[in-house]
C-alpha cells in the first residue's frame, strides 16, 4: 500500500459527458502529479501541483483540468469526454519538491468512455 | 528535457534465468534514474533509484541496476528469475537541474517469466 488514494476505481461513461477523478496523496506529501496511461502512449505526465500551486504541465488537453485543494487532495477533471480519453489515470505524491525523491503511485482510475 | 527508451517491449525468461531489461537514457544535464515495477491491477512500485555516489544500485526483490554514463544506460538485471517477478518495468529519468520535478517513463517492458 503506497498511501496514495484514487477514487473511483473504475468508471465507465458516455461521449461528452464530465468526470472528476479523485486523488488523496501520502500523508505529509505535498506535490502531487497526474499521469495517463494508454496502450499506444504509455505513462504520459499530465500536470503538477505543490502545495496548492501548479508547477509543471505536461501532455495535457484543454479539456482537461486539475486542482490541489488545501488539505493538499487533488482532482482531475475531464470533459467533453472522447473515445480516446479511455484510459488509466494515475495519481502519484512525493514528499517535496526535490529532484531525488522518488514518485508513490496510487492504484490508479481506470475511465472507459463508450 | 529528458527521455528514456526501453528496447524490448516484451521480454520472456524461464525461471532462473538471468533478467536483463534494457533502458538508454537522454538527458542534457545529470540524470537522476528510476526503475518501477507494475503488477496487474496495481499502480507502480519503485524498484531502485540512482541519484549520485555508487554507480550500481540494488534494489528491492533481488534487482540491480548499473548506471553508464559513457553508454548512457541503466539497465536492469536479476540473476535468477523467479515466477513472482512477471510484471511490467518501467524505466524513467528526472533532470537534475530546473524546478520541473516531473518522472518522464519508457514505454515498458512486460517480463513473462515461464516454468
Amino acid at each position: 500500500d503506497s498511501g496514495v488514494t484514487q477514487t473511483p476505481k473504475h468508471l465507465i461513461t458516455a461521449t461528452g459527458q464530465r468526470v472528476t477523478l479523485r486523488c488523496s496523496p501520502r500523508s505529509g506529501d505535498l506535490s502531487v502529479y497526474w499521469y495517463q496511461q494508454s496502450l499506444d502512449q504509455g505513462l504520459q505526465f499530465l500536470i503538477q501541483y505543490y502545495n496548492g500551486e501548479e508547477r509543471a504541465k505536461g501532455n495535457i488537453l484543454e479539456r482537461f483540468s486539475a486542482q490541489q485543494f488545501p488539505d493538499l487532495h487533488s482532482e482531475l477533471n475531464l470533459s467533453s469526454l472522447e473515445l480516446g480519453d479511455s484510459a488509466l489515470y494515475f495519481c502519484a505524491s512525493s514528499v517535496a519538491v526535490e529532484p531525488t525523491g522518488e514518485l508513490f503511485f496510487g492504484e490508479g482510475s481506470r475511465l472507459t468512455v463508450l | 528535457a529528458q527521455s528514456v527508451t526501453q528496447l524490448g517491449s516484451h521480454v520472456s525468461v524461464s525461471e532462473g534465468a538471468l533478467v536483463l531489461l534494457r533502458c538508454n537514457y537522454s538527458s542534457s544535464v545529470p540524470p537522476y534514474l528510476f526503475w518501477y515495477v507494475q503488477y496487474p491491477n496495481q499502480g507502480l512500485q519503485l524498484l531502485l533509484k540512482y541519484t549520485t555516489g555508487a554507480t550500481l544500485v540494488k534494489g528491492i526483490n533481488g534487482f540491480e541496476a548499473e548506471f553508464k554514463k559513457s553508454e548512457t544506460s541503466f539497465h536492469l538485471t536479476k540473476p535468477s528469475a523467479h515466477m513472482s517477478d512477471a510484471a511490467e518495468y518501467f524505466c524513467a529519468v528526472r533532470g537534475s537541474g530546473g524546478s520541473n520535478y516531473k518522472l518522464t517513463f519508457g514505454k515498458g517492458t512486460l517480463l513473462t517469466v515461464n516454468p
